[in-house]
């Protein structure tokens, strides 16, 4: 079936330093591919997506690349701040379910210090 | 323009008892989705409803059911509770139509906490 692998957190960085949050995916044909993030107390909001192999979605500073050879879709950021601090999700929809199902990752949690 | 909303925010239930979640979806979605999400676990997808009916299913048993209503709003139902259903559970919403994708969104949640 599909699943998606994440590092485990917590990340911790420091202000302005650079990020990148390891995602893994095992899917059959070719899923769609995103990452959500959830704030403190609050439901997840999509960060970004990629639909096909080659594909970067980008957002707020963040960026993921779909690279369908080594079936990841990391996520990065140049220069991290405070605000970013919250908990990444990883997680694939496929064909096979009409890219209506949504399967996600464990989560990753960063702490960003100033 | 209002958002995915879900009632209560948290609930306190013993085991055995009986829950039911709420949720409006956003304005102009016909498609909503409940996930369950264990503490300090990702979501894990329970069942979809489209046009009052269940559309798709995840590996949940058939304790956990749901609605739909003619105003596309949805309720979840679970059924002689266990510890194992405290969790934080998500509706989501989204259109239903062709594209490759239809993006999800997701309320706030509601905090079940089985005693």
């Amino acid at each position: 079936g599909n699943s998606v692998t994440q590092m485990e957190g917590p990340v911790t960085l420091s202000e302005e330093a650079f990020l990148i949050i390891n995602c893994t995916y095992t899917a059959t044909g070719y899923p769609s591919l995103f990452w959500y993030v959830q704030y403190p107390g609050e439901g997840l909001q999509l960060l970004l997506k990629a639909t096909k192999a080659d594909d970067k979605g980008s957002n707020k500073g963040f960026e993921a690349t779909y690279r369908k050879e080594t079936t990841s879709f990391h996520l990065e950021k140049g220069s991290v701040q405070v605000s970013d601090s919250a908990v990444y999700f990883c997680a694939l929809s496929d064909r096979s379910t009409g890219f209506q199902k949504l399967v996600f990752g464990t989560g990753t949690r960063l702490l960003v210090s100033p | 323009d209002a958002g995915v909303t879900q009632s209560p925010t948290h609930l306190i239930k013993t085991r055995g008892q009986q829950v039911t979640l709420r949720c409006s979806p956003k304005s102009g979605h016909d498609t909503v989705s409940w996930y369950q999400q264990a503490l300090g676990q990702g979501p894990q997808f329970i069942f979809q409803y489209y046009e009052e009916e269940e559309r798709q299913r995840g590996n949940f048993p058939d304790r956990f059911s749901g609605h739909q209503f003619p105003n596309y709003s949805s309720e979840l139902n679970v059924n002689a509770l266990l510890l194992g259903d405290s969790a934080l559970y998500l509706c989501a919403s989204s259109f239903t139509s062709a594209a490759s994708y239809n993006e999800q969104f997701f309320g706030p949640g509601t905090r079940l906490t089985v005693l």
